[in-house]
């Protein structure tokens, strides 16, 4: 079975520090990877995804991810955070060729000036 | 470009009463899927679809039932809904591309159950 465990439900940081939201999965098949973002009252938006081309993903919004197949992990990071990336983060994982995205249970990203 | 249309955005229903979720998505994509939104837990997967007339249970399917019966639409019944069923529900459309699926979500519908 798959599963997902991001550590930490909320994380503060200071606008133009480095974000790192941390996401760990258990997977019996190569997985497919996706960090999704939710602002306020919407619904989820894809960050990136990761598919076994590159361990390491570039998504929207300055955001980039990297796949540690030895560490089962797959962090996303931010170099320099704006107050425009205040929201809630999910990471999720699929297994192949699959469509049942399970997702973890979120992480909730805090800006401060 | 609508992308995955989920109506109404809000309901308050009544221990016992019955409704449906109506999701539609103009994408043309073949999977769909219904999640709830509940604190602390992520999204959890209720029922999915792979194509018109064929679903199968998520991780939480009990208390709700689906149907397939166009590529397009998949409503969501809630046959006797109870107090544990207020979350936020959310519908989401997917397709594969180099075998990972990206889901297209909804705008989410806020149900409470009183």
């Amino acid at each position: 079975a798959q599963s997902v465990t991001q550590l930490g439900s909320h994380v503060s940081v200071s606008e133009g520090a480095l974000v790192l939201l941390r996401c760990n999965y258990s997977s019996s098949v190569p997985p497919y990877l996706f960090w999704y973002v939710q602002y306020p009252n919407q619904g989820l938006q894809l960050l990136l995804k990761y598919t076994s081309a590159a361990t390491l993903v570039k998504g929207i919004n300055g955001f980039e991810a990297e796949f540690k197949k030895s560490e089962t992990s797959f962090h996303l990071t931010k170099p320099s955070a704006h107050m425009s990336d205040a929201a809630e983060y999910f990471c999720a994982v699929s297994d192949t060729g699959g469509f049942k995205t399970i997702f973890g249970a979120g992480t909730r990203l805090f800006v401060k000036a | 470009n609508a992308g995955v249309t989920q109506t109404p955005k809000f309901q308050v229903l009544k221990t016992g009463q019955s409704m449906t979720l109506q999701c539609a998505q103009d994408m043309n994509h073949e999977y769909m899927s219904w999640y709830r939104q509940d604190p602390g837990m992520g999204l959890r997967l209720i029922h999915y679809s792979v194509g018109a007339g064929i679903t199968d249970q998520g991780e939480v399917p009990n208390g709700y039932n689906v149907s397939r019966s166009t590529t397009e639409d998949f409503p969501l019944r809630l046959l006797s809904a109870a107090p544990s069923q207020t979350s936020v529900y959310f519908c989401a459309s997917s397709y594969t591309q180099g075998g990972a699926t990206e889901a297209f979500f909804g705008q989410g519908t806020r149900l409470t159950v009183v």
